[in-house]
Protein backbone atom coordinates (compact mmCIF):
# COMPACT_ATOMS: atom_id res chain seq x y z
CA UNK A 1 0.00 0.00 0.00
CA UNK A 2 1.24 3.45 -0.95
CA UNK A 3 1.29 5.52 2.02
CA UNK A 4 0.64 9.15 1.54
CA UNK A 5 2.35 11.83 4.03
CA UNK A 6 0.82 15.50 4.48
CA UNK A 7 2.37 17.92 6.34
CA UNK A 8 1.89 20.12 8.33
CA UNK A 9 -0.62 18.56 10.21
CA UNK A 10 -2.03 22.12 10.91
CA UNK A 11 -0.77 25.49 8.68
CA UNK A 12 -2.01 28.89 10.17
CA UNK A 13 -2.08 31.64 8.23
CA UNK A 14 -3.17 34.93 7.89
CA UNK A 15 -5.94 36.27 4.95
CA UNK A 16 -3.77 37.11 1.91
CA UNK A 17 -0.75 35.29 2.80
CA UNK A 18 0.46 32.39 1.29
CA UNK A 19 -0.16 28.82 2.11
CA UNK A 20 2.19 25.91 0.94
CA UNK A 21 0.96 22.26 1.81
CA UNK A 22 3.29 19.20 0.89
CA UNK A 23 2.44 16.07 0.37
CA UNK A 24 4.56 13.17 -0.05
CA UNK A 25 4.47 9.09 -1.64
CA UNK A 26 6.38 6.43 -0.17
CA UNK A 27 6.20 4.96 -4.01
CA UNK A 28 6.82 6.81 -6.90
CA UNK A 29 2.46 7.44 -7.85
CA UNK A 30 4.12 9.45 -11.28
CA UNK A 31 1.45 12.80 -11.34
CA UNK A 32 -1.37 10.25 -10.41
CA UNK A 33 -2.39 12.63 -7.46
CA UNK A 34 -4.89 14.96 -6.69
CA UNK A 35 -5.93 17.23 -4.48
CA UNK A 36 -9.64 17.95 -2.64
CA UNK A 37 -10.93 20.45 -0.36
CA UNK A 38 -13.26 20.01 2.49
CA UNK A 39 -14.89 22.13 4.37
CA UNK A 40 -16.63 21.20 7.89
CA UNK A 41 -20.15 19.68 7.76
CA UNK A 42 -19.19 18.80 3.77
CA UNK A 43 -18.19 16.29 0.70
CA UNK A 44 -14.65 16.72 0.23
CA UNK A 45 -14.36 18.54 -3.51
CA UNK A 46 -11.87 17.75 -6.27
CA UNK A 47 -9.40 20.61 -6.56
CA UNK A 48 -6.37 19.24 -8.76
CA UNK A 49 -6.20 16.57 -10.58
CA UNK A 50 -3.26 15.10 -12.40
CA UNK A 51 -0.76 16.70 -10.28
CA UNK A 52 -1.11 20.42 -11.27
CA UNK A 53 -4.10 21.07 -13.16
CA UNK A 54 -6.95 22.86 -11.69
CA UNK A 55 -10.40 21.17 -11.84
CA UNK A 56 -13.61 23.25 -13.15
CA UNK A 57 -14.26 26.67 -11.38
CA UNK A 58 -10.86 26.72 -8.81
CA UNK A 59 -9.23 29.77 -8.49
CA UNK A 60 -5.83 30.71 -9.76
CA UNK A 61 -4.23 31.50 -6.80
CA UNK A 62 -4.42 27.46 -6.33
CA UNK A 63 -1.32 25.83 -8.08
CA UNK A 64 0.53 22.57 -7.73
CA UNK A 65 3.01 20.79 -8.74
CA UNK A 66 5.40 18.16 -8.50
CA UNK A 67 5.47 14.02 -9.77
CA UNK A 68 6.68 11.26 -8.45
CA UNK A 69 7.07 11.09 -4.32
CA UNK A 70 6.80 14.45 -4.03
CA UNK A 71 3.69 17.54 -4.10
CA UNK A 72 2.95 20.53 -3.62
CA UNK A 73 -0.49 23.10 -3.14
CA UNK A 74 0.40 26.77 -2.83
CA UNK A 75 -2.63 29.07 -2.00
CA UNK A 76 -1.50 32.49 -2.79
CA UNK A 77 -3.19 35.36 -1.07
CA UNK A 78 -5.56 33.53 1.23
CA UNK A 79 -9.40 34.40 0.92
CA UNK A 80 -11.61 34.03 4.00
CA UNK A 81 -13.55 30.88 1.78
CA UNK A 82 -10.17 28.93 1.35
CA UNK A 83 -9.79 27.92 5.39
CA UNK A 84 -10.53 24.27 4.84
CA UNK A 85 -8.97 21.07 5.12
CA UNK A 86 -7.22 20.05 2.08
CA UNK A 87 -6.53 15.84 1.52
CA UNK A 88 -4.13 14.66 -1.28
CA UNK A 89 -5.15 11.38 -2.68
CA UNK A 90 -3.05 8.73 -5.13
CA UNK A 91 -4.52 7.22 -7.55
CA UNK A 92 -1.61 5.30 -9.26
CA UNK A 93 -2.16 2.29 -7.70
CA UNK A 94 -4.79 -0.10 -5.53
CA UNK A 95 -5.40 0.68 -3.23
CA UNK A 96 -6.30 4.46 -3.19
CA UNK A 97 -4.88 5.85 -0.52
CA UNK A 98 -5.13 9.29 0.77
CA UNK A 99 -2.75 11.68 3.44
CA UNK A 100 -4.11 12.64 6.41
CA UNK A 101 -5.05 15.99 5.43
CA UNK A 102 -3.78 19.49 5.91
CA UNK A 103 -5.97 21.68 7.94
CA UNK A 104 -5.60 25.34 6.78
CA UNK A 105 -6.52 27.92 9.65
CA UNK A 106 -6.72 31.66 10.55
CA UNK A 107 -4.24 32.85 12.17
CA UNK B 1 -24.23 17.76 -12.87
CA UNK B 2 -24.43 14.67 -11.18
CA UNK B 3 -25.73 14.63 -7.68
CA UNK B 4 -25.47 11.60 -5.19
CA UNK B 5 -27.39 11.19 -2.02
CA UNK B 6 -25.99 8.63 0.98
CA UNK B 7 -29.43 7.03 2.86
CA UNK B 8 -28.99 4.07 5.88
CA UNK B 9 -29.23 4.08 9.31
CA UNK B 10 -27.37 6.27 11.41
CA UNK B 11 -26.39 3.37 14.25
CA UNK B 12 -25.79 -0.16 13.37
CA UNK B 13 -24.68 -2.80 16.37
CA UNK B 14 -21.22 -4.19 16.39
CA UNK B 15 -21.13 -7.64 14.78
CA UNK B 16 -24.36 -6.56 12.30
CA UNK B 17 -23.73 -5.38 8.72
CA UNK B 18 -23.76 -1.94 7.68
CA UNK B 19 -26.06 -1.01 4.34
CA UNK B 20 -25.58 2.04 2.66
CA UNK B 21 -27.54 3.16 -0.64
CA UNK B 22 -26.58 5.87 -2.83
CA UNK B 23 -29.04 7.52 -5.39
CA UNK B 24 -27.48 9.00 -8.29
CA UNK B 25 -29.11 11.62 -10.42
CA UNK B 26 -28.25 13.75 -13.22
CA UNK B 27 -26.42 10.78 -14.82
CA UNK B 28 -26.80 7.14 -15.83
CA UNK B 29 -25.56 4.42 -13.34
CA UNK B 30 -23.36 3.51 -16.45
CA UNK B 31 -21.81 6.35 -17.02
CA UNK B 32 -19.40 6.38 -14.20
CA UNK B 33 -17.21 3.83 -11.78
CA UNK B 34 -18.89 4.24 -8.19
CA UNK B 35 -16.96 4.42 -4.97
CA UNK B 36 -17.69 4.41 -1.44
CA UNK B 37 -14.73 6.39 0.84
CA UNK B 38 -15.05 7.05 4.56
CA UNK B 39 -13.82 9.40 7.34
CA UNK B 40 -13.67 7.87 10.70
CA UNK B 41 -13.83 10.34 13.52
CA UNK B 42 -10.34 12.56 13.83
CA UNK B 43 -8.75 11.03 10.92
CA UNK B 44 -8.04 11.17 7.09
CA UNK B 45 -9.97 9.78 4.04
CA UNK B 46 -10.15 5.78 3.65
CA UNK B 47 -11.19 4.56 0.43
CA UNK B 48 -13.05 1.24 0.73
CA UNK B 49 -13.82 -0.06 -3.06
CA UNK B 50 -15.03 1.09 -6.46
CA UNK B 51 -17.64 -0.92 -8.59
CA UNK B 52 -18.51 -0.32 -12.05
CA UNK B 53 -22.04 -1.42 -13.48
CA UNK B 54 -20.56 -4.28 -15.23
CA UNK B 55 -19.59 -6.07 -11.86
CA UNK B 56 -16.22 -4.90 -12.46
CA UNK B 57 -14.65 -3.82 -8.75
CA UNK B 58 -11.91 -3.21 -6.68
CA UNK B 59 -11.94 -3.60 -2.89
CA UNK B 60 -10.02 -2.17 0.27
CA UNK B 61 -7.42 -4.96 1.04
CA UNK B 62 -7.94 -4.19 4.62
CA UNK B 63 -11.65 -4.46 4.37
CA UNK B 64 -12.24 -6.70 1.35
CA UNK B 65 -13.52 -9.84 3.22
CA UNK B 66 -16.62 -7.96 4.50
CA UNK B 67 -17.18 -5.78 1.98
CA UNK B 68 -20.44 -6.51 -0.92
CA UNK B 69 -20.72 -3.60 -3.36
CA UNK B 70 -23.19 -3.57 -5.83
CA UNK B 71 -25.41 -1.39 -8.99
CA UNK B 72 -28.82 -1.34 -9.71
CA UNK B 73 -29.12 0.44 -13.24
CA UNK B 74 -32.87 -0.04 -12.76
CA UNK B 75 -33.27 2.33 -9.69
CA UNK B 76 -29.38 4.15 -10.89
CA UNK B 77 -28.39 3.74 -7.09
CA UNK B 78 -25.67 1.34 -5.99
CA UNK B 79 -25.36 0.30 -2.44
CA UNK B 80 -22.22 -0.82 0.11
CA UNK B 81 -22.37 -3.70 2.36
CA UNK B 82 -19.82 -4.07 5.36
CA UNK B 83 -20.44 -6.75 7.60
CA UNK B 84 -19.35 -7.99 11.18
CA UNK B 85 -18.43 -4.08 12.00
CA UNK B 86 -16.64 -2.95 15.07
CA UNK B 87 -16.74 0.77 16.62
CA UNK B 88 -13.60 1.26 14.50
CA UNK B 89 -15.98 1.01 11.28
CA UNK B 90 -17.66 4.31 13.07
CA UNK B 91 -16.70 6.72 10.26
CA UNK B 92 -19.16 9.36 8.32
CA UNK B 93 -19.60 7.20 4.49
CA UNK B 94 -19.19 9.25 1.42
CA UNK B 95 -20.38 7.52 -2.17
CA UNK B 96 -18.48 9.05 -4.97
CA UNK B 97 -17.95 9.03 -8.94
CA UNK B 98 -14.97 9.05 -11.39
CA UNK B 99 -14.80 8.86 -14.68
CA UNK B 100 -12.92 5.49 -14.60
CA UNK B 101 -11.09 2.84 -11.95
CA UNK B 102 -8.07 4.81 -10.40
CA UNK B 103 -9.52 8.04 -11.44
CA UNK B 104 -10.24 11.00 -9.11
CA UNK B 105 -13.45 11.36 -7.23
CA UNK B 106 -15.33 14.18 -9.51
CA UNK B 107 -18.84 14.07 -7.54
CA UNK B 108 -19.40 12.93 -4.17
CA UNK B 109 -22.52 12.65 -1.87
CA UNK B 110 -22.68 14.67 1.35
CA UNK B 111 -21.83 11.65 3.97
CA UNK B 112 -23.56 9.76 6.32
CA UNK B 113 -22.47 9.59 9.72
CA UNK B 114 -22.84 5.51 10.41
CA UNK B 115 -21.85 5.31 14.58
CA UNK B 116 -21.60 1.50 15.62
CA UNK B 117 -22.82 1.24 19.48
CA UNK B 118 -24.66 -1.31 21.10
Amino acid sequence: EIVMTQSPATLSVSPGETATLSCRASQNVGRNLAWYQQKPGQAPRLFIFAASSRANGVPARFSASGSGTEFTLTISSLQSEDFAVYHCQQHDNWPLTFGQGTKVEIK
Amino acid sequence: QVQLQESGPGLVKPSETLSLSCSVSGGSITAYYWSWIRRPPGKGLEWIGSVYFSGSSNHNPALKSRITMMTDTSANHFSLRLNSVTAADTAVYFCAASGYFKKPFDYWGQGILVAVSS
